[in-house]
């Protein structure tokens, strides 16, 4: 079964900018993935925040954007905010299911 | 707008079957341009996807479940239900009903979450 890797956790400063990436251990993530990227706060449940790679939906901040970039999928956070600190989930499609990623602990310090 | 609600029992017995439902409201099962889909979170621990339906009966499981597994679409077409036969505490999880979008210009978006419910496997 596939394995979706990413970052464990990862530290931003308040204004900065981060990366946080998703990879298949099939190969390159592309578009037929469809990656999907979710926040989850403690005690809620997840919520979408980029679909399909790189489209935001209506609730999603302008600071959050998806991409495909160097064969996985990314998710950009620009002009980071306290709020933003998280546990980041991918989604991706593959061999007829979907397969999450164990998650990034986003801290904002 | 879509709305979710989970349902079922809180505890299940190990070997036993978990049974959940999940109430639609604001839109269609009977609609193709949706999935109704199950995923599951153990506590402190990642999110797991346990299988969908689509309006047109069509059902895909998780490989690690799927022995165990069936999801259905209920009479009234209000409700979706999981069942998890043979549970063990490793099943012990909050379980979510999810919405899985589909739009034919950019693709799938898993958008509408129920609240989550908790189960817990225990005798």
């Amino acid at each position: 079964q596939t394995v979706v890797t990413q970052e464990p956790s990862l530290t931003v400063s308040p204004g900065g900018t981060v990366t946080l990436t998703c990879a298949s251990s099939t190969g390159a993530v592309t578009s037929g993935y469809y990656p999907n990227w979710f926040q989850q706060k403690p005690g809620q449940a997840p919520r979408l925040l980029i679909y399909s790679a790189n489209n935001k939906h209506s609730w999603t901040p302008a600071r959050f954007s998806g991409s495909l970039l160097g064969g996985k999928a990314a998710l950009t956070l620009s002009g980071v905010q306290p709020e933003d600190e998280a546990e980041y989930y991918c989604l991706l499609y593959s061999g007829g299911g979907w397969v999450f990623g164990g998650g990034t602990k986003l801290t904002v310090l | 707008q879509v709305q979710l609600q989970e349902s079922g029992p809180g505890l299940v017995k190990p070997s036993q079957t978990l049974s959940l439902s999940c109430t639609v409201s604001g839109g269609s099962i009977g609609s193709g341009s949706y999935f109704w889909t199950w995923i599951r979170q153990p506590a402190g621990k990642g999110l797991e996807w346990i299988g969908r339906i689509h309006a047109s009966g069509s059902t895909n499981y998780n490989p690690s479940l799927k022995s165990r597994v069936s999801i259905s679409v209920g009479t009234s077409k209000t409700q979706f239900s999981l069942k998890l036969s043979s549970v063990t505490a490793a099943d012990t999880a909050v379980y979510y009903c999810v919405t899985q979008s589909y739009y034919s210009d950019s693709g799938h978006a898993f958008d509408v979450w129920g609240q989550g419910t908790v189960v817990a496997v225990s005798s």
